[in-house]
């Protein structure tokens, strides 16, 4: 079946540490791959996507995933974190099945102290 | 400026009675999608379509009720025949054709039903 699956739900960190949100997927052919963000009681607005190509993808906000095929992963990473990227975050798979269809992950709660 | 809009952005009913959410999208995307978000279950689809005067029911239909008369306007009945109608609803729209699967995002309503 397919699936997504974000094993941390909440995460904690302090300003300025490096971040690393996990996702991993059951697809069985190639993936189109999604974050997302959502700030609270906001719509999701999109982080970056993975479609094919540079497994290393870059986003909006100094936000960047790499897509491994071997690990079904594509992690979503930040090299120093900002009190703004509070938020929740969401890895999505693209999968067929007679429509643009869209599978979530349960989400990522992230925290950031000063 | 293209985009989703919502309203309202809060929304309070009284158990029994149906309630209507709105959905409109300026971004000339053929399908459009209904989406249910409670805590820890990432978002779920209810409904989706993908042309006019065309809808097909998602994961978790049961209790509502679509319509799509214009390609702009995707309105959502929650009726009183949803057990747990209290939720944050997403209104999305895409492309059809080319197959990318991205989503573009309303901001939401909150719905309370008490």
């Amino acid at each position: 079946a397919q699936s997504v699956t974000q094993p941390d739900i909440h995460i904690t960190v302090s300003e300025g540490v490096s971040l690393e949100l996990r996702c991993n997927y059951s697809y069985g052919a190639t993936p189109y791959l999604f974050w997302y963000v959502q700030s609270p009681g906001q719509g999701l607005q999109l982080l970056l996507k993975y479609f094919s190509g540079d497994t290393l993808v870059q986003g909006i906000k100094g936000f960047e995933a790499e897509f491994k095929r071997s690990q079904s992963s594509f992690n979503l990473r930040k090299p120093s974190v900002h009190w703004s990227d509070a938020a929740e975050y969401f890895c999505a798979v693209g999968v067929s099945g007679g429509y643009n269809k869209l599978i979530f992950g349960a989400g990522t709660r992230l925290a950031v102290h000063p | 400026d293209g985009g989703i809009t919502q309203s309202p952005k809060y929304l309070f009913r009284k158990e029994g009675q149906n309630v209507t959410l709105s959905c409109e999208q300026n971004l000339n995307h053929d399908a459009m999608y209904w989406y249910r978000q409670d805590p820890g279950q990432g978002l779920r689809l209810i409904y989706y379509s993908q042309i006019v005067n065309d809808f097909q029911k998602g994961d978790i239909a049961e209790g509502y009720s679509v319509s799509r008369e214009k390609k702009e306007s995707f309105p959502l009945t929650v009726t009183s025949a949803q057990k747990n109608p209290t939720a944050f609803y997403l209104c999305a729209s895409s492309i059809v054709t080319g197959g990318n699967h991205e989503q573009y995002f309303g901001p939401g309503t909150r719905l309370t039903v008490t």
